[in-house]
């Protein structure tokens, strides 16, 4: 079975401040894929980044990077210089290769970031 | 390109009554993922159809059920309907076949359930 930790419930940073969200998961499978989605008010999941698990490198997409480690299992984000328009609920998610797709993601509980101007 | 789209947005039905909700998946995606979203379980994987085929399902009473279209058009049921139902219904297309790609969200059908 698979888990995704998301321990910040909720983070409240000042626009322009760098700002990370932690995610720790659990998986058996040797091989399997690793996502963030933004959830803003409007309810629509906006896909991120996708991860395979034999990439550990990190990326960076202007200000949001990642960073991966298979070591303690994390898989966390950061947004740099952060806006008012990066308030938004983030997901971490995490499906297992095996399935072709078909096993659906595992969703961690969230984080809501909120960034005050 | 379209995105995944839903219908209805929103929903009210009363207990015991049944409901449809359809989704439309992007243009050559094939895999529909189906996703209930809860204040209090958070998202949680229904189930996955692939060229008409269910290949899996979470966690869901048999009352949860669904149907995928031979063009990718997916419709997901939810039979006699509990107060618990109560919740965002969200929709995912992907190109899946045998490789993992990334999964595009619909904007959700909100169910609401008095």
């Amino acid at each position: 079975a698979q888990k995704v930790t998301q321990a910040q419930t909720e983070i409240s940073v000042v626009e322009k401040e760098d700002v990370t969200l932690d995610c720790v998961y659990e998986t058996r499978d040797t091989t399997y894929y690793l996502f963030w989605y933004k959830q803003p008010p409007s309810g629509e999941l906006v896909f991120l980044i996708r991860r395979n698990s034999f990439d550990e490198q990190n990326e960076i997409s202007g200000r949001y990077s990642w960073n991966f480690q298979k070591s303690t299992s994390s898989f966390n984000f950061t947004i740099t210089a952060s806006q008012v328009v990066d308030s938004a609920v983030y997901f971490c998610a995490l499906m297992p290769n095996s399935g072709g797709g078909a096993d659906g993601l595992t969703f961690g509980k969230g984080t809501h970031l909120i960034i005050q101007p | 390109k379209a995105g995944v789209t839903q219908t209805p947005r929103y929903l009210i039905k009363t207990r015991g009554q049944q409901v449809t909700l359809s989704c439309s998946p992007i243009s050559g995606h094939r895999s529909v993922s189906w996703y209930q979203q809860t204040p209090g379980q958070g998202l949680q994987f229904l189930f996955e159809y692939f060229s008409e085929t269910q290949r899996n399902k979470g966690n869901f009473p048999g009352r949860f059920s669904g149907r995928q279209f031979s063009n990718s058009r997916s419709e997901m049921n939810v039979s006699t309907l509990e107060l618990g139902d109560s919740a965002l219904y969200l929709c995912a297309s992907s190109l899946t076949g045998r490789s993992i790609y990334e999964q595009y969200f619909g904007p959700g059908t909100r169910l609401t359930v008095t």
